[in-house]
């Protein structure tokens, strides 16, 4: 019973090669997040968005970008990789009340390889 | 800004052994405090949140507000608790969840 399910699990692209990792949730969640994770290192919070609304973090690249086509879907696009991308990106999806702290599902992340 | 700090990096206790990951929160409003955590080759998954005061798998984690923490304890350690565990604080008012560094427990035989 995947609720977040994210395609394809393991991705290699070429130096400077655009690449698009993929989304999607059976949750109905108002909210979907995009983290980068690093071995060994806590998972960064990339962008999010809240229905439509898009949520840059400061310190995101400009090479990363999103797109939520609707509620079940969400890309991460990343226009031109360099070697320093190659990480597990993660998914993750909550209900998103406002005023309220509601857990947060996450997929089972993609593992991007830079070659 | 919410922030929590997880002093230890790694932990490691021999099965049977009591462990306890520590976490310790450094902003105002209600400390509505998460605990995730990352088993081998699993998806980060919740383990315990602080407003259900619930007991999972044998942990618990109780909010100190003087200390400002939110330690994660379990009294006999067993050999599947070996995973990264994160604390977190709350994702509202901007849903953004911020973890912690994480600790890497490592339970022995």
């Amino acid at each position: 019973d995947a609720m977040v399910i994210q395609n394809p699990r393991y991705q290699v692209t070429q130096f400077g090669k655009p690449v698009t990792l993929s989304c999607s949730q059976t949750l109905n969640h108002n909210v979907m997040y995009w983290y980068q994770q690093k071995s060994s290192q806590a998972p960064k919070l990339l962008f999010h968005y809240y229905d439509k609304d898009f949520n840059n973090e400061a310190d995101t690249p400009d090479n990363f970008q999103s797109r939520r086509p609707n509620t079940s879907f969400c890309f991460l696009d990343i226009r031109s990789p360099g070697l320093g991308d190659a990480a597990m990106y993660l998914c993750a999806t909550s209900r998103g009340a406002r005023g309220s702290a509601y857990e947060q599902y996450f997929g089972p992340g993609t593992r991007l390889t830079v070659t | 800004a919410q922030r929590v700090t997880q002093p230890e990096k790694l932990l490691s206790v021999f099965k049977g052994a009591p462990v306890e990951l520590k976490c310790n929160y450094s902003y105002s409003g209600s400390p509505e405090l998460f605990w995730y955590v990352q088993y081998s080759r699993q998806r980060l998954q919740l383990l315990l949140r602080h407003i259900s005061r619930e007991s999972i798998k044998g942990f618990t984690a109780d909010l100190n507000k003087g200390e400002t923490s939110f330690h994660l304890k379990k009294p006999f350690a067993q050999e599947e608790d070996s995973a990264m565990y994160y604390c977190a604080p709350p994702p509202a008012p901007d849903y953004k969840l911020s973890f912690g560094a994480g600790t890497t427990v490592t339970v022995r035989a």
